[in-house]
């Protein structure tokens, strides 16, 4: 059965730092893995998504691997803003019928 | 503007009065399917559609129904609501021709079950 893990649950750092969030999936035959932001109040943002066949995905200041045969995934910021806080979802899509399983989050605060 | 629509944003109801949530999207997709959020277990899928007239159970489907009569919208029903559906809830599509179009989500609505 596949699980998605994502640690740590929470992360406060300092503005403009770069950070990592990891994302690990125990079963490596996935057809994608998608990276989601969730902000107070509101629904999930899709940031970014990686092909089974990709290595890696950037959107301006962040940047998504793959590795499925370790089953790992890192959501990569750069230089890290306020307005960057919010909870970081992981999912990974499992089957044909396109079912999700996601990850827990970590909750990441950018102290100003 | 692309988007998918949730009605109420909060809903504060009894034990046992019918409810139901209304989610449309205007993206003419044909995947649509309904979440729950909840501390500590994530999100977890409730129904969803591949198309119209065609629904199928996810993770958590007891107390819920779903109906699919028009492409852009996927209503979630709750015939006799209890206290421990009071969650997050959040609707969302995609395309289905292809499983690497992204999930867009609808800004959730909030429902408690007294």
């Amino acid at each position: 059965k596949q699980e998605v893990t994502q640690i740590p649950a929470a992360l406060s750092v300092p503005e403009g730092e770069n950070l990592v969030l990891n994302c690990s999936f125990t079963d490596s035959a996935i057809y994608n893995l998608q990276w989601f932001r969730q902000d107070p109040g509101k629904g999930l943002t899709s940031l970014l998504l990686i092909q089974s066949s990709q290595r890696e995905q950037t959107s301006g200041r962040l940047n998504a691997s793959l590795d499925k045969s370790s089953g790992r995934s890192t959501l990569y910021i750069a230089a890290s803003q306020p307005g960057d806080s919010a909870t970081y979802l992981c999912a990974v899509t499992k089957d044909s019928n396109y079912q999700l399983i996601w990850g827990a989050g970590t909750k990441l605060i950018i102290k100003p | 503007e692309a988007q998918v629509t949730q009605n109420p944003r909060y809903l504060i109801t009894v034990t046992g009065k019918k409810l139901t949530v209304t989610c449309s999207q205007n993206m003419n997709h044909e995947y649509m399917s309904w979440y729950r959020q909840d501390p500590g277990l994530g999100l977890r899928q409730i129904y969803y559609s591949m198309n119209v007239e065609v629904t199928d159970k996810g993770d958590v489907p007891e107390g819920y129904k779903v109906s699919r009569k028009e492409k852009r919208n996927f209503p979630l029903i709750l015939e006799s609501p209890s206290p421990n559906q009071t969650s997050l809830y959040f609707c969302a599509s995609r395309l289905r021709q292809s499983y690497n179009s992204p999930l867009h989500f609808g800004n959730g609505t909030r429902l408690t079950v007294t």
